[in-house]
């Protein structure tokens, strides 16, 4: 169990378009959702923590306006970067938690931007 | 601010080396400690979780200590693979308050384990 899933596993984009990722947790309900962001040979950034049904609180650094979070259900976050540039590629990595348990990681989104 | 440093940055050893990899954090008032497993372009494994009460975990070839009044916990891997080669993760999970399970992540470990 404790499934979670990200959609999609790798994009490219033209710079100045929008990109949605999705994460969902796919047999239980998560009532946290966490964003991460990995540079090459960097480790994990956390972007923002979202809560079902409340706005995402973002990490210091993290433009709220660029990287938009949505956390519309118990199963489903989405990310999307908006008008994404070069600087904005990476691997985006979301996880999931259910109350007070451990977080379930998905496996990544590599985003490219061109 | 929690900051994690992991020791080494990078470590290549021969296939059965037992091996020791190591974490420290700089805030005690830690919820748990997770060690996590990522290999090239893929997301994470978690491998061993301690919380803040316990001092260790085992899991098959795997054992992770924690020592929370001196900021460190180490991932022992005994009779090493070349299927362990990765990266292994330390992250420190925050106490409560509105950071609670928030995970901060050391820089890693790039383990090699050649034949």
């Amino acid at each position: 169990g404790a499934v979670v899933s990200q959609h999609p596993s790798w994009v490219i984009c033209k710079s100045g378009t929008s990109v949605k990722i999705e994460c969902r947790s796919l047999d239980f309900q998560a009532t946290t959702m966490f964003w991460y962001r990995q540079f090459p040979k960097q480790s994990l950034m956390l972007m923002a923590t979202s809560n079902e049904g409340s706005k995402a609180t973002y990490e210091q650094g993290v433009e709220k306006d660029k990287f938009l979070i949505n956390h519309a259900s118990l199963t489903l976050s989405t990310l999307t970067v908006t008008s994404a540039h070069p600087e904005d590629s990476s691997f985006y990595i979301c996880s999931a938690r259910r109350h007070q348990e451990t977080q379930y990681f998905g496996p990544g989104t590599r985003l490219l931007v061109l | 601010k929690q900051e994690v440093t992991q020791i080494p940055a990078a470590l290549s050893v021969p296939e059965g080396e037992n091996l020791v990899l190591n974490c420290s954090f700089t805030d005690s008032a830690i919820y748990n400690l997770q060690w996590f497993r990522q290999d090239p372009g893929k997301g994470l494994t978690s491998l061993l979780l301690i919380q803040s009460s316990q001092r260790e975990q085992t899991s098959g070839r795997l054992n992770a200590s924690l020592d929370k009044s001196s900021g460190r916990s180490t991932l022992y891997i005994a009779a090493s693979q070349p299927g362990d080669s990765a990266t292994y993760l330390c992250a420190v999970g925050e106490f409560g308050g509105t950071s609670y399970g928030k995970l901060t992540f050391g820089q890693g470990t790039i383990l090699t384990v050649h034949p």
